[in-house]
């Protein structure tokens, strides 16, 4: 079965604090992404990645940052968290090449910034 | 600039009832791909279907059916003799453009769709 993980649940941080979210997939795919959701917003893409070191800007990167070391995992850096940040994120992954793939997500990570 | 409408922003329905989606969505590739997700309260997004845009054909799984028509640039979702299991918010999404091999979905703002006992 296809997995994406994201290893929060839940979080709450100070405002100015750096965070971390991280995400693991284990179906070697190529293309990883963060999103955000927030309510009547729908998902907007923050940043992806498809190739390891490689990272593309999505529509809404401001106030964000990612890597990605290794193919399995793609981090989320919020480098000064602020309150507006305060969102459910998703981590997601799919294989290489073709408008067609499907994505797969994870759980998602509720972060509250305070 | 691609979008994705979803007008109905909640629906709350009595089970055994049969419940539409709507989605609309806005292009000007001739080749894209549309999607549906479902978001269980658990938060994680459920694949449920995937259509190109050059296969217009209904398709129906149990108790899911989903209905395209570029005429309208709609691909509605019907859910026939609906559940309490079938709670959850209702994502539509398009993908048109692809970066590095990888897709840009863009995705509207979710129905959430409450089916009471």
């Amino acid at each position: 079965d296809v997995k994406v993980t994201q290893s929060s649940r839940y979080l709450v941080k100070r405002t100015g604090e750096k965070v971390f979210l991280e995400c693991v997939q284990d179906m070697d795919h190529e293309n990883m992404f963060w999103y955000r959701q927030d309510p009547g917003l729908g998902l907007r893409l923050i940043y992806f990645s498809y190739d390891v070191k490689m990272k593309e800007k999505g529509d809404i990167p401001e106030g964000y940052s990612v890597s990605r070391e290794k193919k399995e995992r793609f981090s989320l850096i919020l480098e000064s968290a602020s309150t507006n940040q305060t969102s459910m994120y998703l981590c997601a992954s799919s294989l290489i090449s073709g408008l067609g793939n499907t994505i797969y997500f994870g759980e998602g990570s509720w972060l509250t910034v305070v | 600039a691609q979008k994705v409408t979803q007008a109905q922003t909640e629906i709350s329905v009595v089970e055994k009832e049969d419940v539409t989606l709507d989605c609309v969505y806005e292009t000007r590739d001739t080749t894209y791909y549309l999607f549906w997700y479902k978001q269980p309260p658990s938060g994680e997004l459920v694949f449920l279907i995937r259509r190109n845009s050059f296969d217009e054909q209904n398709e129906i799984s149990g108790r899911y059916s989903w209905n395209f028509q570029k005429s309208t640039s709609s691909f509605n979702f019907t859910i026939t003799a609906s559940q309490v299991v079938d709670s959850a918010v209702y994502f539509c999404a398009l993908s048109e453009s692809e970066i590095q091999g990888a897709q840009k979905l863009v995705f509207g703002q979710g129905t959430r769709l409450t089916i009471n006992p």
